[in-house]
Formats: structure tokens, C-alpha cells, sequence
């Protein structure tokens, strides 16, 4: 069973481009989530995808940050005009269910670093 | 206000010990999951171990179990026989099972070392 796969594993980028992050879920899994670790911090939550729907963006920043989560196709993070504060691996999860014992499961995140 | 406390920066264990990593937590929501992931140098997530707020035994994966004390609101993860692979940090995580908000809110973690 392929876990949650990210890629790239790296990303850089010059200020003002557009960084893309995608995440295939776990076979079986319908509910993704985004989060994002600055150095020497835990995760903290961005967004809650299901197919085709944002469910919760609580956690995403207004400006310049969207997700998607197609019908087909990974779940894309795309981040517009990169500043250098948002160099951070970014995480993304997936889950069979929403409550119990369905945990999220994690790829293994994209370094994104602004130079 | 903290919904998520680890307060041990970093922790030593000897090999072949056990070592306990704390967790405590606060939520007024009555149906709750705690979890705890390591985070080995290479960065990569990996879940350990679920607890549910219902569940009347504490949980145990091989060498991880989980100390649940629901009156004090800790979860702390107990690591058996310590092996030198353990070395990594170690997060634990609540998610709030009502209403809509299904992410998990993570604590600044605990960075263990095992000694040879």
C-alpha cells in the first residue's frame, strides 16, 4: 500500500514566482489536509479538502494561498508570489475517516525555500 | 490558551530503557483522538499511536504505549526498551471529534535521545 505521496521533496523559488505542491492521498482515503512546519515548531493546520471541496480554510492565509482537491488528480497547495516567510516544509495528510480511531497519515512534506 | 502541552524541550533515555514523554491537553469538546507522531531527522511524519476520548484502555502499538489520564487531561506516550532508532521528535496531537473542524492541532514537541 503507497502511503501519501508528495512531491516535489524540495522546492525552491525566487520571490514574486508560484510554488505548486502536490499530494496523492492513501488509496482508500477521501480527506486531505494541508499543514505547515516552520523550523524548531510543530504543524500547524492550513486546510481540510474532500473531493472537489474546501471544507475547512481556517488555518490558510487569505492572500496568495489556495488548495484544490480535483475530482481527478492530486490535491494541489499553490502559494502566488512567494515571499521568503513562506520557507517551511509544508505537510500534507490524509485520512479514511473524520472521527475514531482514522488517524492522518502523512507524506513526507515539501521543503519550500525562498531565496 | 495552549490546547496542546509538551513540556519537556528534550529528554535523554539509556539504551534498552524505558523513557515517558508528556502530554497534556485542554478541550471542552466531550469526543476528542489523541495522537502522537515522530519526526526522526529526516523529517518525515509517522504515526505512533490513537487514543480515543471514549476508550476505556489505554492503547499500546509493540514498544509504544499510551498513558491516558482523562481526569488530568495528560496522554503521555511511554516508549519500552529503548532502542537507538528512537532518537527523534516526538508530537502529540488532539483532534475535537464535534462540530466541522477535523484538523489536528499539534504541540512544540520533544526531542529525544537515546544513549548507547
Amino acid at each position: 500500500n503507497a502511503g501519501v505521496m508528495q512531491n516535489p521533496r524540495h522546492l525552491v523559488r525566487r520571490r514574486g514566482q508560484e510554488a505548486r505542491l502536490r499530494c496523492s492521498p492513501m488509496k482508500g482515503h477521501s480527506h486531505v489536509y494541508w499543514y505547515r512546519q516552520l523550523p524548531e515548531e510543530g504543524l500547524k493546520f492550513m486546510v481540510y479538502l474532500q473531493k472537489e471541496n474546501i471544507i475547512d480554510e481556517s488555518g490558510m492565509p487569505k492572500e496568495r494561498f489556495s488548495a484544490e482537491f480535483p475530482k481527478e488528480g492530486p490535491s494541489i497547495l499553490r502559494i502566488q508570489q512567494v515571499v521568503r516567510g513562506d520557507s517551511a516544509a509544508y505537510f500534507c495528510a490524509s485520512s479514511r475517516g473524520i472521527q475514531g480511531p482514522h488517524p492522518q497519515h502523512f507524506g513526507d512534506g515539501t521543503r519550500l525555500s525562498i531565496l | 490558551a495552549q490546547k496542546i502541552t509538551q513540556t519537556q524541550p528534550g529528554m535523554f533515555v539509556q539504551e534498552k530503557e524505558a523513557v515517558t514523554l508528556d502530554c497534556t491537553y485542554d478541550t471542552s469538546d466531550p469526543s476528542y483522538g489523541l495522537f502522537w507522531y515522530k519526526q526522526p531527522s529526516s523529517g518525515e511524519m509517522i504515526f505512533l499511536i490513537y487514543q480515543g476520548s471514549y476508550d476505556q484502555q489505554n492503547a499500546t502499538e509493540g514498544r509504544y504505549s499510551l498513558n491516558f489520564q482523562k481526569a488530568r487531561k495528560s496522554a503521555n506516550l511511554v516508549i519500552s526498551a529503548s532502542q537507538l532508532g528512537d532518537s527523534a521528535m516526538y508530537f502529540c496531537a488532539m483532534r475535537e471529534d464535534s462540530g466541522s473542524a477535523r484538523q489536528l492541532t499539534f504541540g512544540s514537541g520533544t526531542q529525544l535521545t537515546v544513549l548507547p
